[in-house]
């Protein structure tokens, strides 16, 4: 079945170093979006991206959309301690599949 | 504060029992979601209702049940509990019925089946 696959698992980084997390799926999503759950907390809406090739930026964080539409990355610059959490991404399913399709998610841990 | 409310925030309960999770959407939202949550399974989706209407199904369990009510909240109906059924159970919401639109996640019930 489709999937969306999200790497790495896990990454601990010094504060201050940049971090980036990968979103790929198996077949094409007309959009992608990005949620952040911080620990304890409940996913937050960050962003969507809708179109091929698409970079959108929120202050540190960087989001693109591959050109074909399959895979998607979220760069954070320069980690703050409140970066920590869970960063998520999801598309539709394809076809008549009506569900949203979730990656794992990346657990991001900031050492200050 | 998404405005997604859940109750219980917290519940314990016994194998064997039966619980009810309550949601009540965003003011003007039309889709309520469920999802689990556990340590080692990320996000799992469990059904979508739209305007009281059965949307989408995931993984949704037959000892588990949820439905849309008239004035849209939404509850969430899980039976027979076994210990694996512990976990942070979210409820969400959105405008509209498509896979792509927003979603609003509330702060979850948490359960723990003892």
């Amino acid at each position: 079945g489709q999937q969306v696959m999200q790497i790495p698992q896990y990454q601990h980084v010094q504060e201050g170093e940049d971090f980036t997390t990968y979103c790929n799926s198996s077949t094409t999503l007309s959009n992608i979006q990005w949620y952040k759950q911080r620990p304890g907390g409940h996913p937050v809406f960050l962003i969507q991206l809708v179109k091929s090739g698409e970079v959108k930026k929120q202050k540190r964080l960087t989001f693109q959309f591959g050109e074909a539409k399959k895979n998607s990355s979220l760069h954070i610059t320069a980690t703050q301690t409140t970066d920590v959490g869970t960063y998520f991404c999801a598309g539709p399913g394809a076809g008549n599949n009506r569900k949203l399709i979730w990656g794992l998610g990346t657990s991001l841990a900031v050492n200050p | 504060d998404s405005g997604v409310t859940q109750t219980p925030k917290h519940l314990i309960t016994a194998t064997g029992q039966r619980v009810t999770l309550r949601c009540s959407p965003r003011s003007g939202d039309l889709s309520v979601y469920w999802y689990q949550q556990s340590l080692d399974q990320g996000l799992q989706f469990l059904i979508q209702y739209y305007n009281g209407e059965e949307r989408a199904k995931g993984n949704i369990l037959e000892r588990f049940s949820a439905q849309q009510f008239p004035d849209l909240h939404s509850e969430l109906n899980l039976s027979s509990l076994e210990l694996g059924d512990s976990a942070l159970y979210f409820c969400a919401s959105s405008k509209g019925q498509e896979a792509g639109n927003t979603i609003y996640f509330g702060e979850g019930s948490w359960l723990t089946v003892v």
